[in-house]
C-alpha cells in the first residue's frame, strides 16, 4: 500500500523553530516529487515547494522562498520542512503529498501561539 | 504565473443531480489538469489527473474535460459522500504547482 505518514502535530511559540517530517513507503521514494501543501484554518491550498529525493533538487513558490527549507533523505524514504523562525501566521495544517499527488500524508497541524 | 480560477464557489444540490464545477487558467496549460477532493477533517484526494483521466479508485460517475484554458469537473448523479470541497491544479510549469481557489458542493 502506498502511503505517506507525517510526524504528529507541534505547538510552538513565535520565533521558535520547528521541522516536521514525512516517511513514504510502497512505491520507489526516489521516483518522483515529493510536494508541501499549506492549507490555513478554513482556506485553500497552498504549494510551498517540492523535493526530487534522487538528487535533493528542490522548488519553492515565491511566497515560500526564503521562508523555509524543504529536504529530503533518500536513506529513510524521509522528506522534511523546517522554519527557523515561526511567525503566528505559520499556523496551519501541512500536507505532504508524493506520487505526483497522488498519495497524500494526513497532515500535520502547526500552532505557533505566544 | 499561472492563475487558475473556479466557478461557481458554492454549489447547493440535491442528491441525484449533477454537478458541474469550472476551473480557467490564465494562460493555456495544454492538459496538465488535476481536480481535488477535500472533505471536511481529511486529506485531499486526487480525483482527475490529466484533465480527463480518473485517478485510481475514482467512480466512473467523475468525469473531467477540456483543454488549454478551460476544464469541467463533472459528477453525473451525486451521492453523499460527493459532497465535499473540489480544488483544480495546473501542472504546466512541473514540479511547480497552483491550485484554484476551491468550489463548495453541498446540500441542497
Amino acid at each position: 500500500e502506498m502511503q505517506v505518514v507525517q510526524s504528529g502535530a507541534d505547538v510552538r511559540k513565535p520565533g521558535e523553530s520547528l521541522k516536521i517530517s514525512c516517511e513514504a513507503s510502497g512505491y520507489i521514494f526516489t521516483d518522483y516529487w515529493i510536494a508541501w501543501v499549506r492549507q490555513m484554518p478554513g482556506k485553500g491550498l497552498e504549494w510551498m515547494g517540492s523535493v526530487y529525493p534522487a538528487d535533493s533538487d528542490t522548488r519553492y513558490s515565491p511566497s515560500f522562498q526564503g521562508q523555509v527549507i524543504i529536504s529530503a533523505d533518500k536513506s529513510t524514504n524521509t522528506a522534511y520542512l523546517q522554519w527557523s523562525n515561526l511567525k503566528a501566521s505559520d499556523t496551519a495544517m501541512y500536507y505532504c503529498v508524493g506520487r505526483a499527488f497522488d498519495v497524500w500524508g494526513q497532515g500535520t497541524k502547526v500552532t505557533v501561539s505566544s | 504565473e499561472d492563475v487558475l480560477t473556479q466557478s461557481p464557489a458554492t454549489l447547493s444540490l440535491s442528491p441525484g443531480e449533477r454537478a458541474t464545477i469550472s476551473c480557467r487558467a490564465s494562460q493555456s496549460i495544454a492538459t496538465y489538469l488535476a481536480w481535488f477532493q477535500q472533505k471536511p477533517g481529511q486529506a485531499p484526494r486526487l480525483v482527475i489527473r490529466d484533465a480527463s483521466s480518473r485517478a485510481s479508485g475514482i467512480p466512473d460517475r467523475f468525469s473531467g474535460s477540456g483543454s488549454g484554458t478551460d476544464f469541467t469537473l463533472t459528477i453525473s448523479s451525486l451521492e453523499p459522500e460527493d459532497f465535499a470541497v473540489y480544488f483544480c491544479q495546473q501542472r504546466n510549469n512541473w514540479p511547480r504547482v497552483t491550485f484554484g481557489p476551491g468550489t463548495r458542493v453541498d446540500i441542497k
